[in-house]
């Protein structure tokens, strides 16, 4: 069965100082994984996603995550946080098998920068 | 290009009546569709998904059904409500196959009372 860790419900961080969320999955298959940003009373956007290839993927709003394969990971960076980065942000993960189509997500990590 | 929408956007209902959450997505044909429950602004739960018409995959057992009419229309309800069936309710698509992006309406969100 898939499943999806983020061990820290909130992180605080400085604005301008480099921000890191994590998360960990466990997936029978390949996984394809995601990462979302939720604001107050709305739906989620999407940020990025691994599929394969390079372990470093690029998102959007400055965003990049770091696929790791022996330690099941895939945190969220930013090398500069901004204030308007506060949010709830979902790791996702879906099993690369045929046959299969559930998302499932993580139970949310709330970022607070602080100016 | 594809939009999702969802309806209504709030609902406040006693405990013990129906519900109907409703959602249609443009732009695209035979789509993946999913419905979530955010309970406290916290994690997301899988209720349903469908790959077709007619086709609806339950992941927890409760008081809520799904059913997709239409190949874009995907709807949530329930017979009667109960007070733990508040939260807010997210319909996502993607398309069929592939490493694909789920997209997600703005939500509706459940008050029951």
């Amino acid at each position: 069965a898939q499943s999806v860790a983020q061990p820290e419900d909130q992180v605080n961080v400085a604005e301008g100082n480099p921000l890191t969320v994590k998360c960990t999955y466990s997936v029978s298959g390949n996984p394809y994984l995601f990462w979302y940003v939720q604001y107050p009373n709305r739906g989620l956007q999407f940020l990025l996603k691994y599929i394969t290839g390079d372990n470093l993927v690029k998102g959007s709003y400055g965003f990049e995550a770091e696929f790791n394969k022996s330690q099941t990971s895939f945190h969220l960076k930013k090398p500069s946080a901004l204030v308007s980065d506060s949010a709830l942000y979902f790791c996702a993960v879906r099993d690369s098998g045929s046959g299969t189509y559930k998302y499932i997500f993580g139970t949310g990590t709330r970022l607070k920068v602080l100016a | 290009s594809q939009t999702i929408h969802q309806w209504p956007a709030t609902l406040v209902q006693p405990v013990g009546s129906p519900l109907s959450l409703e959602c249609t997505v443009e732009g695209t044909s035979n789509p993946n569709l999913y419905w979530y429950r955010q309970a406290a602004g916290r994690g997301l739960q899988l209720l349903f998904y469908s790959v077709g018409i007619g086709q609806i995959s339950s992941e927890v057992p409760q008081n809520l059904s799904a059913s997709r009419p239409q190949d874009r229309q995907f709807i949530l309800s329930s017979k009667k409500l109960l007070l733990s069936d508040s939260g807010f309710y997210l319909c996502a698509w993607s398309w069929a196959s592939g490493a694909n992006v789920l997209t997600f309406g703005a939500g509706s969100r459940l008050t029951v009372l």
